[in-house]
């Protein structure tokens, strides 16, 4: 069964780059959920989107936005990267009348800032 | 929001029940009560989830307090394929936000 692809697997940036995360959900689901998950943290929920709309913010900071497109997949863009902001980030999808109940995880991206 | 609490880690003996607890006191009327557990290096999996009433699926139980405060994942004979670190989590009603717990790190003894 096709799952959840994120894009890229790792990514190295340095300080003050840009990097730009990119989620494929699962085909027919209509919502996607970013999470940051630092070394030894909990998943931290930032951004979720519904049918190409932006639904519910977390923790996420000023400088990362992130917008789901016409095919539903979604990308998390992030600026001024931080050396607080290495970590794994995941994105899940869920279906419509799914949304209650079974997120579907990525393998997550692992961002380090150098 | 409200938040949950789980123990750090716990153990258990391969195919005994394993019971998992978390508070959630500050829980709202709206709030759903989610179980994920994560393996390393991996994304979270679904367990369970539930509002008021337990909740049985082929994968555990959940145990629902009278009064929401609190409840109690159930894996009803542990595996050494349960090892992972499971997250109380709560859906805020009305919400696609999901507010993780600081998670119970389950080791499986053989």
């Amino acid at each position: 069964a096709a799952g959840v692809i994120q894009s890229p697997r790792h990514l190295i940036k340095e300080k003050r780059e840009t990097a730009t995360l990119k989620c494929y959900p699962i085909p027919r689901h209509d919502t996607v959920y970013w999470y940051q998950q630092g070394p030894g943290q909990d998943p931290q929920f930032l951004i979720s989107f519904y049918e190409k709309m932006q639904s519910d913010k977390g923790s996420i900071p000023d400088r990362f936005s992130a917008q789901q497109f016409s095919d539903y997949h979604s990308e998390l863009n992030m600026s001024s990267l931080e050396l607080g902001d290495s970590a794994l980030y995941f994105c899940a999808s869920s279906a419509l009348g799914q949304a209650l109940n079974e997120q579907f995880f990525g393998p997550g991206t692992r961002l380090t800032v150098l | 929001d409200a938040k949950t609490t789980q123990p750090n880690s716990m153990e258990s003996n391969e195919e005994e029940p394993v019971h998992l607890p978390c508070n959630h006191s500050t829980i709202s009327g709206t709030d759903y009560i989610h179980w994920y557990r994560q393996l390393p290096s991996q994304g979270p999996e679904y367990v369970i989830h539930g509002l008021t009433s337990n909740v049985n699926n082929r994968m555990a139980s959940l145990a629902i307090a009278e009064d929401r405060k609190s409840s109690t994942l159930i894996l009803h004979r542990a595996t050494l394929r349960d090892a992972a670190v499971y997250y109380c989590i709560l859906r805020v009603g009305g919400t696609y936000k999901y507010i993780f717990g600081t998670g119970t790190r389950l080791k499986v003894l053989a």
